[in-house]
């Protein structure tokens, strides 16, 4: 079954260090990948999807995510952290032909000043 | 704007109660879900619908059900039958099957709680 797998619950950075979220699906078939972002009492938010016409996927807000089928990961990173990039982080993989989507446990991202 | 409309933001449930969350969409998105969100769990699938008048069970269906009367509309009745039903529940919508790439759309959430 498809499924992904975050790795550390909680991520500490300081304001304007890299930020690294990572991500590892476990797909038999072509995955299709989702990175979302919620903010304390908000819904979902998508921040970038995998659709294989690249492996570096831009979103929105400065995140991008890499594709790695060697390493079946989709990690999500953020060159230089920003205070307003603390929330919860979701990894989420969407079978083809099914509306089945699996969501990660989450990372909770906190930005130190 | 088009959107996922959630209500009420927040919601108190005696024991014994039965509650109903609504969900309501205008993006004319034909497939609708509810999730559960526990802390440190993620999100747990309860129901989803693909189309008006049907629907299947999720992971979690256990103590919930839902009807698709119309295409908007997606409401989540919360039962006595379920033991522990403090948590925070999103819906969301997408289009129709088969376009793997379309996103799910949340709204901005239910929290529950126990009196």
């Amino acid at each position: 079954a498809q499924s992904v797998t975050q790795l550390g619950s909680h991520v500490s950075v300081s304001e304007g260090a890299l930020v690294l979220l990572r991500c590892n699906y476990s797909s038999s078939v072509p995955p299709y990948l989702f990175w979302y972002v919620q903010y304390p009492n908000q819904g979902l938010q998508l921040l970038l999807k995998y659709t294989s016409a690249a492996t570096l996927v831009k979103g929105i807000n400065g995140f991008e995510a890499e594709f790695k089928k060697s390493e079946t990961s989709f990690h999500l990173t953020k060159p230089s952290a920003h205070m307003s990039d603390a929330a919860e982080y979701f990894c989420a993989v969407r079978v083809y032909n099914n509306n089945d989507m699996r969501f990660g446990a989450g990372t909770r991202l906190t930005v130190k000043p | 704007d088009g959107g996922i409309t959630q209500s009420p933001k927040y919601l108190f449930r005696k024991e014994g109660q039965n509650v109903t969350l609504s969900c309501e969409q205008n993006l004319n998105h034909d497939a609708m879900y509810w999730y559960r969100q526990d802390p440190g769990q993620g999100l747990r699938l309860i129901y989803y619908s693909q189309i008006v008048n049907d629907f299947q069970k999720g992971d979690i269906a256990e103590g919930y059900s839902v009807s698709r009367e119309k295409k908007e509309s997606f409401p989540l009745t919360v039962t006595s039958a379920q033991k522990n039903p403090t948590a925070f529940y999103l819906c969301a919508s997408s289009t129709s099957q088969g376009d793997p790439h379309q996103p799910q759309h949340f709204g901005d959430g239910t929290r529950l709680s126990i009196l």
